[in-house]
């Protein structure tokens, strides 16, 4: 299995709601990621775990949170999102958290938010 | 802080019309350079990795080469199906060395 999936594909919420996100990789991969993406813009960071444990949170608002419950899975739990966090949010995962070009990650196909 | 940027922004060929995509880099120690492909709303799928000047890699209609200051994605009589958005990255020492730059991507159509 060489894939990531991202669960759901669509999601569509209200300022109030409180949803999830999830992803599931079954490659044996230690380091996990959470990416947003905005139409015609790069992805850009927002979580890394590394063995089930945050490593990584690049000054993301606390209305994104953030839950490695084990190796396979990564959730983002989203409480009183703003319309600006509308977005292509994408998971990803990669054998090890290191600096080197053989980490490569594999992303997941995304999950589509919209925030109303 | 790493930088990277790609053009043309957005290129348009017709089949079998090769070309070539720039990918500009800064980067503390560079340990990698990577190519992606990303598909409109999907997640962006792996092509390449680069890691010293002076290297190359092929995958059907893609090759891909490294200088210190730039990559390039060469199209050979390229299909439609290569239309895609290409984005480029790359992994230096900034942030420990565990974070992705981004380039915004280069955006092609292939038409026939």
């Amino acid at each position: 299995d060489t894939e990531v999936t991202q669960t759901p594909k669509h999601l569509v919420m209200g300022m109030t709601n409180k949803k999830s996100l999830k992803c599931e990789q079954h490659m044996g991969h230690r380091a996990m990621y959470w990416y947003k993406q905005k139409a015609k813009k790069p992805p850009e960071l927002m979580f890394v775990y590394s063995y089930e444990k945050l490593s990584i949170n690049e000054s993301v608002p606390s209305r994104f949170s953030p839950e490695c419950p084990n190796s396979s899975l990564l959730n983002l739990h989203l409480h009183a999102l703003q319309p600006e966090d509308s977005a292509l949010y994408l998971c990803a995962s990669s054998p090890q958290l290191a600096a080197s070009g053989a980490n490569v990650l594999t992303f997941g196909a995304g999950s589509r938010l919209t925030v109303l | 802080e790493d930088q990277v940027t790609q053009s043309p922004e957005a290129l348009r060929l017709q089949e079998g019309e090769s070309s070539s995509l720039n990918c500009s880099y800064t980067v503390s120690g560079l340990r990698g350079l990577f190519w992606y492909r990303q598909d409109p709303g999907k997640g962006p799928e792996f092509l390449f990795t680069l890691y010293s000047a002076g290297e190359e890699k092929e995958k059907e209609r893609l090759k891909a080469t490294l200088t210190k200051k730039e990559s390039f994605l060469h199209i050979t009589a390229p299909k439609p199906e290569d239309s895609a958005t290409y984005l480029c990255a790359v992994l230096g020492l900034t942030g420990g060395g565990n974070k992705l730059t981004f380039g915004t991507g280069t955006q092609l159509k292939v038409e026939l």
